[in-house]
Parts: C-alpha cells; sequence; structure tokens
C-alpha cells in the first residue's frame, strides 16, 4: 500500500552543523510533499513544500529536495540551532490534494 | 488567534462514554482535516471535508466514529462508546480552496481513556 517512511529514526547534530533529513515515499502518483516539525505537545508546523514539478525549493535556512527518480525527499537545515531540535516528519498527497500520508517521523536532537 | 483552534487540550474518560472534541478552522480555509497520533507514531488520517462536498471519511477506524462541519466553519469530532485503544492526540488541520496548499494544524487535543 501507499506508505511514506524515514530512513533514519534519529539524528543528532552538534549546534551549527548542517542536517538532512531522508524520505522515501512509494506512491509514484504523489505530487505534493510538505515537511513539518513538531515540538513536544504542539501540533506539526508547516516548515516547507514542494511540487513534483520542481527538483528543489528553499526557504530561510531550510532546502528541500525532491528526487523523483528514487522517490526520495530530503530537508536540509543550515546552521542548526537548538531551537531546530524537534520531530521532523514528511508527508505526501496526490495532484487534487485531499489527505495527507505522513512519515513516522525523525527526532533531531541538537547538541549546544 | 488567526490559527486552527481546538478544544478541549485534554480530556480524560471512563471506557463506554462519548466524547466530542471540537476544531475551528482558520478563517476562509474551507477544507478541514481530523488526524490521530498515537504516541511515538506519525499521523494518521481519519475524514477530510471539502467546501459542500461530501467528506471522504475513509480514515475512519470504525463505525463508532463520526465527523461533522456545521456551516462550512467549525468541525466536530465524536467518538462514541470509546475504547482504550483510542487514546491518542487528536488534531485537526485547515487549508485554503485551492489544491496542493499546506494544512496548517492546531495543537490538538490529548484523549486518555480509562
Amino acid at each position: 500500500g501507499e506508505s511514506v517512511g524515514l530512513h533514519l529514526p534519529t539524528l543528532s547534530v552538534q549546534e551549527g552543523d548542517n542536517s538532512i533529513i531522508n524520505c522515501a515515499y512509494s506512491n509514484s502518483a504523489s505530487d505534493y510533499f510538505i515537511w513539518y516539525k513538531q515540538e513536544s505537545g504542539k501540533g506539526p508546523q508547516f516548515i516547507i513544500d514542494i511540487r513534483s514539478n520542481m527538483d528543489k525549493r528553499q526557504g530561510q535556512r531550510v532546502t528541500v529536495l525532491l528526487n523523483k527518480t528514487v522517490k526520495h525527499l530530503s530537508l536540509q537545515i543550515a546552521a542548526t540551532q537548538p531551537g531546530d531540535s524537534a520531530v521532523y516528519f514528511c508527508a505526501e498527497t496526490g495532484r487534487q490534494g485531499g489527505k495527507l500520508i505522513f512519515g513516522q517521523g525523525t527526532e533531531l536532537s541538537v547538541k549546544p | 488567534g488567526a490559527g486552527v483552534s481546538q478544544s478541549p487540550s485534554n480530556k480524560v474518560t471512563e471506557k463506554g462514554k462519548d466524547v466530542e472534541l471540537r476544531c475551528d478552522p482558520i478563517s476562509g480555509h474551507t477544507a478541514l482535516y481530523w488526524y490521530r497520533q498515537s504516541l511515538g507514531q506519525g499521523l494518521e488520517f481519519l475524514i477530510y471535508f471539502q467546501g459542500n462536498s461530501a467528506p471522504d471519511k475513509s480514515g475512519l477506524p470504525s463505525d463508532r466514529f463520526s465527523a461533522e462541519r456545521t456551516g462550512g466553519s467549525v468541525s466536530t469530532l465524536t467518538i462514541q462508546r470509546t475504547q482504550q485503544e483510542d487514546s491518542a492526540v487528536y488534531l485537526c488541520a485547515s487549508s485554503g480552496q485551492r489544491s496542493n496548499q499546506p494544512q496548517h494544524f492546531g495543537d490538538g487535543t490529548r484523549l486518555s481513556i480509562l
């Protein structure tokens, strides 16, 4: 069935380093992808999105890369800060929108 | 505030009781979604409302779960005859009318069934 998964369940980085969080998806019909950040006791917070007609999109300190050939999505965080510590989820949906299919999440821990 | 608002933030109830969870979406958002997040897990889709269209109920786990959206705005998720496995965080999200717009989430209702 459809699934979106993450390669690494936990990631620990030093403050100031760059972080890369990976995600694999299995539905080749997926058209829209989103990264969310979730802090303890809070709902997922939108970080950045990308459509299937793009392979890269940049935001403030974050970059999302999409490789449709291998169905892989990654989130890069530049100069990681302690405030970036959270669980990060990738999610995908089809062309018509609607429900998101979420991966299991990666916990990012930033060491000062 | 301008975000998605959910109430209550926490709910503890006894097995077998009915519960109602409320969601106020972002003003102007026509799409509203309910998800469930079990401890340490990802989010599981439950139900989706878009404008006046029939809701997508494909994620509801049993007929004990139902949801409605009144006046195209506020939504209520109802769980009847609660079971212990219903314990989870129930998250609501909303998005704009155009397809492929990001869903914005509330902070959820943490439901505990004793």
